[in-house]
C-alpha cells in the first residue's frame, strides 16, 4: 500500500530556532496532509496540499508540496515550546483523494525554553 | 471539543477479555475511521465505514470487529485481547471529499 517516510523521526530544538520536516513518496501523490498531535492528544488537522509545487503559509508555519508531488515539508520560523508535538503527513491510498488515509510515523519536535 | 466523540476515554481489563469502544462522528460526517496507535507504531488504520458500510479495511485482527449503526455512531469490538492489544484507539470522522479527518480523543487501551 502507499508508504510514505518522514525524517527525521526526532528533533529537539532551542526556542527561536526554525524547524524542518520532511515527508517522502516513491509515488506520484494525489494530495498530502499535515497533522499535529501534542503529547497526550489527538491528532489535528493542520492542512491539505494539492497542487504541484503548492506553498501555504498559516502564521509561521510553511507547508510546500513539491513539484513532483513526490514529497512534501513543513517549515517552522521561530519555534515556541507550545510548538512541541509530533508533526505527522498523511496520503489516501492509491493515488485517490478520498476515503483512508495512510499516515507517516511523524517527526517529534521538542522546543527547549 | 472536536465533535468526535469517544467513549470511553480510558479501559483497563484482563487478558481474554471483551471490550467495546464506541465512537459519535461529527454531526454530518458519514464516513467513520478507527485508527490503532502504538508507542513505538504510527497510526495504523484498522477500518472505515461509509453510511453504515463497511468502505476499506486495513491490517485488522480477526479478534477485532467494528460497525457503523444507522444512527452512524460506531463501535469497535476487541476480542481475546493480549498484552501486545495496549494501545490508543482513535476514531476519525469526515465528509467524504473535503478536507481532513476529525479525531477524537482517543480511548487508551491497557490489557494487564
Amino acid at each position: 500500500g502507499q508508504q510514505v517516510m518522514q525524517i527525521p523521526q526526532y528533533q529537539h530544538v532551542q526556542e527561536g530556532e526554525d524547524f524542518t520536516t520532511y515527508c517522502n513518496s516513491s509515488t506520484t501523490l494525489s494530495n498530502i496532509q499535515w497533522y499535529k498531535q501534542r503529547p497526550g492528544g489527538h491528532p489535528v488537522f493542520l492542512i491539505q496540499l494539492v497542487k504541484s509545487g503548492e506553498v501555504k503559509k498559516q502564521k509561521r508555519l510553511t507547508f510546500q508540496f513539491g513539484e513532483a508531488k513526490k514529497n512534501s515539508s513543513l517549515h517552522i520560523t521561530a519555534s515556541h515550546p507550545r510548538d512541541s508535538a509530533v508533526y505527522i503527513c498523511a496520503v489516501f491510498a492509491g493515488g485517490t483523494s478520498y476515503g483512508k488515509l495512510t499516515f507517516g510515523q511523524g517527526t517529534i519536535l521538542t522546543v527547549h525554553p | 471539543d472536536s465533535g468526535v466523540t469517544q467513549t470511553p476515554k480510558h479501559l483497563i481489563t484482563a487478558t481474554g477479555q471483551r471490550v467495546t469502544l464506541r465512537c459519535s462522528p461529527r454531526s454530518g460526517d458519514l464516513s467513520v475511521y478507527w485508527y490503532q496507535q502504538s508507542l513505538d507504531q504510527g497510526l495504523q488504520f484498522l477500518i472505515q465505514y461509509y453510511n453504515g458500510e463497511e468502505r476499506a479495511k486495513g491490517n485488522i485482527l480477526e479478534r477485532f470487529s467494528a460497525q457503523q449503526f444507522p444512527d452512524l455512531h460506531s463501535e469497535l469490538n476487541l476480542s481475546s485481547l493480549e498484552l501486545g492489544d495496549s494501545a490508543l484507539y482513535f476514531c476519525a470522522s469526515s465528509v467524504e471529499g473535503e478536507q481532513g479527518y476529525t479525531f477524537g480523543s482517543g480511548t487508551r487501551l491497557t490489557v494487564v
